[in-house]
């Protein structure tokens, strides 16, 4: 079984570009997160898809991220224009049931996308 | 609002000596509570998970973690060390009804020494 797939796994750009990762989650699986770690800092959630619907996005850090998910299969994330402390690693996890925590067992991650941005 | 703390950013072990890795929590409720491994070129994996129950938890790999309320801690132990385990480990909590979004610690990289 294909596990959660990130694209690219490298991305270095400059300040003022755009940059869009790519998602792809486990087949059947409803439920898609994305996570970020800023270098040396804790991973930290920003946003939950349920299919192509967004369950929750408060973990968005301003207007410049864009996450879509249409028709409920692969996630993309834009950065609009890109700044410095966008610079971190963006991990993407999927599960397949709208589950509680207390099933957290079931989610996947993928190995992450390293994004510079010079 | 919950939150992590990894003290240690950096460990070196010998291969074949114990580790302990400490995790301190902050929640309002009973915590639930993970490990997750990264290695490198990996995805996060993970280790093992506490919920309720018996405070001391077997996860993969032989590593094992104890939660104590008291001391709000949840560290992760595994007696003796292999190369293979050098990687990132992450404490994470999450919260009933809260899905899979996780709150995770700083992570800390083990490093083992032949």
């Amino acid at each position: 079984e294909a596990g959660v797939t990130q694209f690219p796994s490298h991305s270095v750009i400059e300040k003022g570009q755009t940059v869009t990762l790519r998602c792809d989650p486990i087949s059947g699986h409803d439920n898609l997160y994305w996570y970020r770690r800023v270098m040396g800092k804790e991973i930290k959630f920003l946003l939950h898809f349920v299919k192509e619907s967004k369950q929750d996005e408060s973990g968005m850090p301003n207007n410049r991220f864009l996450a879509e998910r249409t028709g409920g299969t692969y996630s993309t994330l834009k950065v609009q224009p890109a700044e410095l402390e966008d610079s971190g690693v963006y991990f993407c996890a999927s599960s397949q049931d709208q589950t509680t925590v207390a099933t957290n067992e079931k989610l996947f991650f993928g190995s992450g996308t390293q994004l510079s941005v010079l | 609002a919950q939150s992590v703390t990894q003290p240690d950013i950096h460990i070196t072990v010998s291969e074949g000596a114990s580790l302990e890795l400490r995790c301190n929590y902050s929640y309002g409720a009973t915590p639930y509570l993970f490990w997750y491994v990264q290695s490198p070129g990996q995805g996060l994996q993970l280790l093992l998970k506490y919920f309720s129950g018996d405070t001391l938890v077997q996860g993969i790999k032989g590593f094992e973690a104890e939660f104590k309320r008291s001391q709000s801690s949840f560290n992760l132990r595994k007696p003796s060390v292999h190369w293979s385990d050098a990687a990132e480990y992450f404490c994470a909590v999450g919260a009933w009804g809260g899905g899979n979004k996780l709150t995770f610690g700083t992570g800390t990289q083990l490093k083992v020494e032949l």
